[in-house]
């Protein structure tokens, strides 16, 4: 079956290590996206691409960084800039445009820092 | 400014009851409009979208939405909940000819058998 797969489901990691979280996919997708969960907050998007090698920011990007190296891969990176990176991580998928076409989302990452 | 507005963040109901929870996005170009669901412990899953034409979308699970460009809304409607559609719920929105999905903060439904 085609699908997002994001992991691991639970991260733990110290204050003031960068973390990377992982996101594959294998529905052939043109595009993908990075969005963190917050209680109250809805998403808020932190990176996406359309093509592989090119990415733009979203809204919240301040502490990420992300490559796009091959089609299927899209990883999130968590640096110790990222003020509170306490979180619930989605990571989804779409066809060559989004115009017209809603975003496929995996199981999430939950990323703890202490 | 949020560009998604949920204006109930948590809703109760008793099962058979109707609901409706409110969006309402504030972009006036055309716009591409999504109701997401997320059952306790599962992915976000798409309920319904709205692209063009027929205003009232009918999604999965018996719930509807209606499109009314004058009000900017994109409530959605369920004549009778069930204790299984407890869930949260988000709308969302794309500015057609820009690549971003932007999410209202989600309204969490309760419904007590």
């Amino acid at each position: 079956d085609g699908g997002i797969t994001q992991s691991p489901k639970y991260l733990f990691r110290k204050e003031g290590q960068n973390v990377t979280l992982s996101c594959e996919q294998n529905l052939n997708h043109d595009a993908m996206y990075w969005y963190r969960q917050d209680p109250g907050q809805g998403l808020r998007l932190i990176y996406y691409s359309q093509i592989v090698n090119d990415f733009q920011k979203g809204d919240i990007a301040e502490g990420y960084s992300v490559s796009r190296e091959k089609k299927e891969s899209f990883p999130l990176t968590v640096t110790s800039a990222q003020k509170n990176p306490t979180a619930f991580y989605l990571c989804a998928s779409s066809p060559r445009t989004v115009n017209n076409s809603p975003l496929h989302f995996g199981n999430g990452t939950r990323l703890t820092v202490t | 400014a949020q560009s998604v507005s949920q204006h109930n963040h948590h809703v109760i109901l008793s099962e058979a009851a109707s609901l409706e929870l409110g969006c309402n996005y504030s972009y006036g170009g055309t716009v591409n409009l999504f109701w997401y669901v997320q059952y306790p412990g599962q992915h976000l899953q798409l309920l319904l979208k709205y692209f063009s034409g027929d205003p009232l979308v009918k999604g999965i699970k018996g719930f509807e939405a209606e499109f009314i460009k004058s009000k900017f809304s994109f409530n959605l409607r369920k004549p009778s909940v069930q204790w299984s559609d407890t869930a949260e719920y988000f709308c969302a929105e794309l500015k057609v000819g820009y690549q971003k999905v932007t999410f209202g903060t989600g309204t969490k439904l309760q419904v007590i058998p």
